[in-house]
């Protein structure tokens, strides 16, 4: 199993819709996740796929054609500037997380 | 509720020495994770316990890192002889049963070789 998250850096206006891309590749049914991390706090859950629920403004849809699980939302704020990981648990139970990206919202 | 806990938040030491690091997870949670994170990179998995057995170590460096879970509980971690590409930060999280719930992560542990 494995999580690949694209963009190393991304930087938008305050304002902007914002879009942080997620592809992973496993062959069952995987559970999905995105975690955020904000400067100096620790690690935690954003939203997961089974919820679908919306967080903070935040939205993802688990696309298994394309096996991807973007994170959006349509209008930027500055306080959502931070570390975004995506993350995949298996049928197993276990976790493996993408390399990050790393979101700067630009007054 | 008390968050999960972690011990020390920093550590160096020299190349071929050994470290532990602790971690206490959330009251009732069954299920404990350790993970490394090298700079720039994502929290790798090392080690999953549920309860005091393990489920997952496939990535654990068994040669030189060892953790145990005793009654379930709390947790070490330990690192003998470490080596250079050792420095990371050492993540403890923990959920409620299994990894399909939110983790809950520590603060961390940064360990820094020299």
């Amino acid at each position: 199993q494995r999580v690949t998250q694209p963009e190393k850096l991304l930087s938008v206006f305050k304002g902007a819709p914002v879009e942080l891309k997620c592809n992973y590749s496993y062959s069952g049914s995987p559970e999905l996740f995105w975690y955020v991390q904000y400067s100096r706090q620790r690690l935690q859950l954003l939203l997961r796929h089974i919820s679908r629920e919306s967080i903070k403004g935040f939205t993802a849809d688990l696309n298994k054609g394309e096996t991807s699980f973007h994170l959006k939302k349509p209008f930027a704020q500055e306080e959502d500037s931070a570390m975004y990981y995506c993350a995949l648990s298996s049928n197993a139970g276990k976790s493996t997380f993408g390399d990050g990206t790393t979101l700067t919202v630009k007054p | 509720e008390a968050g999960v806990a972690q011990s020390p938040r920093y550590k160096i030491i020299e190349k071929r020495q050994s470290v532990a690091f602790w971690c206490n997870p959330i009251s009732g949670h069954a299920t404990l994770y350790w993970y490394q994170q090298i700079l720039g990179q994502g929290p790798k998995l090392l080690i999953q316990f549920q309860n005091n057995g393990v489920v997952d170590d496939s990535q654990l460096p068994k040669d030189r890192f060892s953790a145990e879970r005793l009654k379930g509980v709390d947790s070490t971690l330990k690192i003998q002889p470490a080596k250079l590409e050792d420095s990371a930060v050492y993540l403890c999280a923990s959920t409620l049963w299994t990894s399909a719930g939110e983790q809950f992560f520590g603060p961390g542990t940064r360990l820094t070789v020299l």
